[in-house]
């Protein structure tokens, strides 16, 4: 049964900070991975998709990377702001409709 | 924007009432996603489709029935609320691209009295 672990649970970091948010799966057989923000009240909202068969996905200061072999993905987010204070979630796509979430990450970004 | 729409946002009801959920999603996608989220459990699946009227059961179904008997409408129904269904439900839809990327919608909040 795939678990995704998401390390740490809660960040607090100073603005304009460089961060990663670390996301660990068990079953290295993945169709893809998915990053997610949700705010408090609200949706989840996609931030980045990557492939398994690829290495990493960039958009804006957000740079996500897939290694298969060793479980793990990261989200590093490039010069930290207020507005990116936020819950940080991660989903595992093993095929078909078996998505697991990791529990997320709390983030504050303090100004 | 996936264009998802839930209702209601926000219902309270009695332990023993019915209620249902709507998910409508306006660019017809396949696949759409029941989920509920609980601090502590985090997002659980409870219920998914594949097409009109073909749908199937997630990790947390017990309670729970769905109908899609259009592409764009995805129903929820607690026949008998309880308190344990307190939770926050969200739908989401898969895009039929190859990339299979997921949407929620904004979430619907129910609590059980």
């Amino acid at each position: 049964k795939q678990e995704v672990t998401q390390i740490p649970a809660a960040l607090s970091v100073p603005e304009g900070e460089n961060l990663v948010l670390n996301c660990s799966f068990t079953d290295s057989a993945i169709y893809n991975l998915q990053w997610f923000r949700q705010d408090p009240g609200k949706g989840l909202t996609s931030l980045l998709l990557i492939q398994s068969s690829q290495r990493e996905q960039t958009s804006g200061r957000l740079n996500a990377s897939l290694d298969k072999s060793s479980g793990r993905s990261t989200l590093y987010i490039a010069a930290s702001q207020p507005g990116d204070s936020a819950t940080y979630l991660c989903a595992v796509n093993g095929g078909g409709n078996k998505l697991v979430f990791g529990a997320g990450t709390i983030l504050r970004v303090k100004s | 924007d996936a264009g998802i729409t839930q209702s209601p946002r926000h219902k309270v009801t009695e332990t023993g009432t019915p209620v249902t959920l709507r998910c409508h999603q306006t660019e017809n996608h396949r696949y759409m996603y029941w989920y509920r989220q609980d601090p502590g459990h985090g997002l659980r699946l409870i219920h998914y489709s594949y097409g009109v009227k073909d749908t199937d059961k997630g990790e947390v179904s017990d309670g729970y029935s769905v109908s899609r008997s259009k592409t764009e409408d995805f129903l929820l129904t607690l026949e008998s609320a309880t308190s344990s269904q307190t939770s926050v439900y969200f739908c989401a839809i898969r895009t039929d691209s190859n990339t299979g990327e997921l949407f929620f919608g904004e979430g619907s909040r129910l609590t059980v009295l």
